[in-house]
């Protein structure tokens, strides 16, 4: 198994651009979730998906959109990208269970907008 | 308002000490996790834990539901154990509130 693939690695941005951060999971998880990492800040939720076709917004959707066609696939949009999106994206999955279960997380992509 | 509050925020240990990561939390909760963040960037659970402690080699997590309190604990300090640590209790469902992060580094 993979577990959680995430593309881009890197990526740099103007203002204003759009762009789709990957994320995909091979472990038929139901639960993802999109998390930004800054300086000094803990991991905060942006997006999250309980199973296929159903979405949420977290801590911080402000600027984002998200959809979730398949179980494996989770992308995330950036509409129009600001200096303030500049971030580390980590993309997340686990099991449905009867609590939280262990979360598998991605690489993670570091997106600078300039 | 942090609902995770972990401490100390930075520590640097040499090699062989004994290490302890301290994570308070606010809310109720069925289970906490401890994660690594490798300098690389990668993040991994550690563990999960409701109640009591768990070990796994050189690494033991604690926690005390009545006073809302988990200590992760390091014997035998190793350079390779420098990472981010990240203490996460969940809110609703599987999302969860996270610490900011104990950076620990581990000098030879």
């Amino acid at each position: 198994n993979a577990g959680v693939t995430q593309t881009p690695k890197f990526q740099v941005l103007k203002t204003g651009q759009s762009m789709t951060l990957q994320c995909a999971q091979d472990m038929n998880h139901e639960y993802m979730s999109w998390y930004r990492q800054d300086p000094g800040m803990g991991l905060r939720l942006i997006h999250y998906s309980v199973g296929a076709g159903i979405t949420d917004q977290g801590e911080v959707p402000n600027g984002y959109n998200v959809s979730r066609s398949t179980t494996e696939d989770f992308p995330l949009r950036l509409l129009s990208a600001a200096p303030s999106q500049t971030s580390v994206y980590f993309c997340a999955s686990s099991r449905r269970g009867q609590g939280p279960d262990t979360q598998y997380f991605g690489p993670g992509t570091r997106l600078t907008v300039l | 308002k942090n609902e995770v509050e972990q401490s100390p925020q930075n520590l640097t240990a040499q090699e062989g000490e004994f290490i302890t990561i301290n994570c308070s939390y606010s809310v109720g909760i069925s289970a906490l996790h401890w994660l690594q963040q490798h300098p690389g960037g990668g993040i991994v659970s550690l563990f999960m834990l409701s109640s009591g402690k768990k070990k796994h080699g050189r690494l033991i997590a604690t926690i005390n539901i009545q006073e809302k309190h988990s200590s992760l604990h390091i014997t035998a300090s190793h350079p390779r154990d420098s990472a981010v640590y990240i203490c996460a209790v969940p809110n609703t469902g599987n999302q969860f509130y996270f610490g900011t992060g104990t950076s620990l580094t581990v000098i030879p």
